[in-house]
């Protein structure tokens, strides 16, 4: 197992421009996360999937901002007409919830490296 | 809200003792997590305690929880220069998110 991977690693675009990002979650994770980090700061949350269902979005995720895990296994985050604000490390995680596993079992999330964004 | 904070650096001997402290607000946080960021990596799940216990101690590291006061800390045993790194407190308000800190520096001199 290779661990969680994100591609591409760094993302240089110009304001306006859409970006898409990719994550590929340990195999068998039914739960993947999106968290967003700034420098100097700790993830924010951002959206998390159980297997290919969107179950949560956090109010920082504006309407710009799109994700999907249309089999259940990668997943991809889009944010459409880029701003500069929007440069950050965005970070994907995944684990494998079950309703059996105790809950601090069921919050050990596996992070990727990470996309880093820079909106010129 | 949530919030959790913590102290932005700090700066150890190499063979002392860290001690990385960090607060949290949410009572209903049922585990905490201690997580380590280096450059260009991922972070790395560390330990977590479950908030019904006081301590917890994993090798090198030990956690110490007082819930009363909501006070979380992370010691780390005969500091090396390879601890040098980010760490992060986090809590679990959800069964669905971490909310984590704004991360420790932790420098390790020789």
């Amino acid at each position: 197992d290779t661990g969680v991977s994100q591609d591409p690693r760094h993302k240089i675009t110009k304001r306006g421009q859409n970006v898409t990002f990719r994550c590929d979650p340990i195999s068998e994770h039914n739960r993947l996360y999106w968290y967003r980090q700034t420098l100097g700061q700790g993830p924010e949350f951002l959206t998390y999937f159980q297997n290919e269902a969107q179950l949560e979005k956090s109010r920082l995720l504006s309407d710009r901002f799109s994700a999907e895990r249309p089999k259940g296994s990668f997943s991809t985050l889009e944010i459409q007409r880029t701003e500069q604000g929007d440069s950050a490390m965005y970070l994907c995680a995944s684990n494998h919830f079950s309703f059996g596993t105790s809950g601090g079992k069921n919050n050990e999330q596996f992070f990727g490296p990470g996309t880093r964004l820079t909106v010129l | 809200g949530e919030d959790v904070e913590q102290s932005l650096f700090l700066s150890v001997r190499e063979g002392d003792s860290s001690v990385i402290n960090c607060t949290y607000t949410d009572s209903s946080s049922t585990y905490l997590y201690w997580y380590k960021q280096e450059p260009g990596a991922g972070l790395q799940l560390l330990t977590y305690i479950f908030s019904n216990m006081d301590m917890k101690q994993d090798q090198r590291l030990t956690v110490l929880l007082n819930k009363k006061d909501k006070h979380l800390s992370l010691r780390i045993a005969d500091t090396q220069t390879g601890d040098s790194a980010i760490y992060f407190c986090a809590d679990a308000p959800t069964a669905r998110q971490l909310t984590f800190g704004s991360g420790t520096q932790l420098t390790v001199l020789p």
